[in-house]
């Protein structure tokens, strides 16, 4: 069965520009999250949605990332007037976890890897 | 810092070979996984073990942790080309919320 998909996999931005992040998630999966990886880093987490209720955002480095999930499946991470400092890989995963959403297993797609130049 | 922090930083060994990872952090966790993840690829799940448990098996790899050490490790048994990789831990603490370490850079030699 198809697994988590990103799409697109490089992005490559002037900085000042906005971008927008695509993730698809495995059918039926509950649980989506979005993480931020540096080079040489582990992933840091951004946010967590339910179905379509953003439930965390604590991680968002700030009021220039924002995300969505209108429909509770196909989510959009959007970067506005990006900077130096946002280029990473942005990973997206999900899971079948409703509630204990961190007690099951993740399943991540291969991620965006985001330059700002 | 909650962190886990993976040691070594990387590892180099002969296939074959087994290969020894640890995590350390600082806080109360409700459970710590460890992740593999590929050059270029997402992360791929390994195994979950809970703060109650010691230990898990899932074929060639084995879970310690110790919360009163507040350590654990990723044991893998006769190491293959293929598990070269970044190899990461993850807590979950009080707060569910999760951490990953830096992570260890294994390299498996022919």
């Amino acid at each position: 069965g198809a697994g988590v998909s990103q799409s697109p996999r490089y992005k490559v931005a002037k900085r000042g520009q906005d971008v927008a992040l695509r993730c698809d998630p495995i059918s039926g999966h509950v649980s989506l999250f979005w993480y931020q990886q540096a080079l040489g880093q582990g992933p840091e987490f951004l946010t967590y949605f339910q179905n379509e209720a953003q439930l965390d955002k604590s991680g968002l480095p700030s009021d220039r990332f924002f995300a969505e999930r209108p429909e509770g499946s196909v989510s959009t991470l959007k970067i506005q007037r990006t900077q130096q400092e946002d280029s990473a890989v942005y990973l997206c995963a999900s899971s079948l976890a409703g509630s204990g959403r961190f007690l099951y297993e993740q399943y991540f797609g291969p991620g965006t890897r985001l330059t700002v130049t | 810092s909650q962190q886990g922090e993976e040691d070594p930083q990387a590892l180099s060994i002969q296939e074959g070979e087994n290969a020894t990872m640890n995590c350390s952090y600082k806080t109360s966790i409700n459970n710590l996984q460890w992740y593999r993840q590929n050059s270029g690829r997402g992360l791929v799940h390994l195994i979950l073990i809970r703060s109650n448990e010691r230990e898990k098996h899932s074929g060639r790899l084995r879970v310690t942790l110790d919360t009163s050490k507040k350590s654990s490790s990723l044991l893998i048994t006769a190491s293959r080309a293929a598990d070269t990789a970044s190899y990461f831990c993850a807590i979950t603490n009080r707060d569910d919320k999760i951490i990953f370490g830096k992570g260890t850079r294994l390299h498996i030699l022919p």
